[in-house]
């Protein structure tokens, strides 16, 4: 079993519609995860974090953790062409002192 | 930008041949990591360090070393490069839970 899990995709929506991405994790010790956006060829490039259960949001961007469950969730807002990309998902544990990244989902948003 | 750089950003290699990637930080972080991106595979770690001296083996460490002699500089080294090698590799750089980490540029490795 990875220890970061996301559905690598593709997922297609249409502009303006909501866009939700998932991840889950395996070590319950993360304690905090992350969003990057990679667009191809590119480096990956921070969306945003979210270290507490519940939700945090950021302009167009939601994430939402829930540690008894181990999942967090990216919901973007009001897509836009711009948004596709792929999305991965990673989580940092602070026991083992490393940062562990899925697999990424890739997300299409055509007008 | 945070001050990242890896070198070389490209290079190509022949079967066999040791090869030394370097990632250089300006910023002072305590962490670095190395990471390698296939298609489908996401990022996957190879090695990280967490201090001077201070590194640990990743997910996919086999056929890897890695060396970290001074805060700036985290070397990967490839003993004997293969074709499964071929990769881009990642540089990242930073300070731990509740911190961003930040990408170099990469670096495309073709072993041939």
């Amino acid at each position: 079993q990875k220890e970061v899990e996301q559905n690598s995709g593709p997922l297609s929506v249409p502009e303006g519609a909501i866009a939700s991405l998932n991840c889950t994790y395996s070590d319950r010790g993360s304690q905090s995860f992350f969003w990057y956006r990679q667009y191809s060829g590119k480096s990956p490039e921070l969306i945003m974090f979210i270290y507490s259960n519940g939700d945090k949001e950021d302009g167009r961007f939601t994430a939402q953790l829930n540690k008894a469950s181990q999942y967090v969730s990216l919901l973007i807002r009001d897509s836009q062409p711009s948004d596709s990309a792929t999305y991965l998902c990673a989580a940092f544990s602070g026991g083992y002192n490393k940062l562990i990244f899925g697999a990424g989902t890739r997300l299409a948003v055509h007008p | 930008d945070a001050g990242i750089t890896q070198s070389p950003r490209h290079k190509v290699t022949e079967t066999g041949t040791p090869v030394t990637l370097r990632c250089h930080q300006t910023e002072n972080h305590r962490y670095m990591y190395w990471y390698r991106q296939d298609p489908g595979h996401g990022l996957r770690l190879i090695h990280y360090s967490y201090g001077v001296k201070d590194t640990d083996k990743g997910e996919v460490s086999d056929g890897y070393s890695v060396s970290r002699s001074k805060t700036e500089d985290f070397l990967l080294t490839l003993e004997s490069a293969t074709s499964s090698q071929t990769s881009v590799y990642f540089c990242a750089i930073g300070q731990g839970a509740n911190t961003e980490a930040f990408f170099g540029q990469g670096t495309r490795l073709t072993v041939v």
